[in-house]
């Protein structure tokens, strides 16, 4: 079965600085990965995603996610937080057939000015 | 964009009654899903829908609940008897516009459902 760790709760940044937001999922052949993001009282947006190829993903609002086979990872940064970047982010993960997703248990992202 | 409509937004139903929850998916996805995060916990899978028939569906999925796509644009949830437990958020998604191993999944803002 997968499942996903997303070791920090609750993760505090200085607007402007860097983040990382770290995820370890465990599947047993390559997973399809994804990142979400949730805000107060609002849907999940999908962030980005790895299906396969290129390790180093690109997503929206400048976030990117890289994919590493080895340490069964799959971490969310950022150079510079802003202020809206504030929310809860899920990583997930789906096996063959992607579409049942597990989600992790979600990084809350507060960020002071 | 095109996104994932869910109606209505908060739902309050007493405890053995049944509630609908209901879902406009993107207009040309092929692939549909629910949802539940209880407060506090985190999101899981219900069940998946395509071609009018369940492909997947969890343990939390049982006899309670269905789904149904009663025409072309919705896609509903329904809990036969509530229970106090059933409290959670509800989130609709819908993928594929054809390949789903290469789609992701949209998600609506949820339906909070409250049991009294």
């Amino acid at each position: 079965a997968q499942s996903v760790t997303q070791p920090d709760i609750h993760i505090t940044v200085s607007e402007g600085a860097s983040l990382e937001l770290r995820c370890n999922y465990s599947y047993g052949a390559t997973p399809y990965l994804f990142w979400y993001v949730q805000s107060p009282g609002q849907g999940l947006q999908l962030l980005l995603k790895y299906f396969s190829g290129d390790t180093l993903v690109q997503g929206i609002k400048g976030f990117e996610a890289e994919f590493k086979r080895s340490q069964s990872s799959f971490n969310l940064r950022k150079p510079s937080v802003h202020w809206s970047d504030a929310a809860e982010y899920f990583c997930a993960v789906a096996g063959f057939g992607n579409e049942k997703l597990t989600f992790g248990t979600g990084t809350r992202l507060t960020i002071i000015p | 964009e095109p996104e994932v409509t869910q109606t209505p937004s908060h739902q309050v139903t007493q405890m053995g009654q049944e509630v609908i929850l209901r879902c406009v998916p993107i207009s040309n996805h092929l692939y549909f899903y629910w949802y539940r995060q209880i407060l506090g916990q985190k999101v899981e899978f219900l069940v998946s829908f395509y071609n009018n028939e369940i492909s997947e569906k969890s343990e939390i999925f049982d006899d309670q609940f269905s789904v149904e796509r009663p025409d072309g644009s919705n896609f509903t949830l329904k809990i036969r008897s509530t229970k106090l437990e059933d409290s959670a958020m509800y989130f609709c998604a819908s993928s594929g516009t054809g390949d789903k191993f290469n789609q992701p999944q949209h998600f609506g803002d949820g339906t909070r459902l409250s049991i009294l």
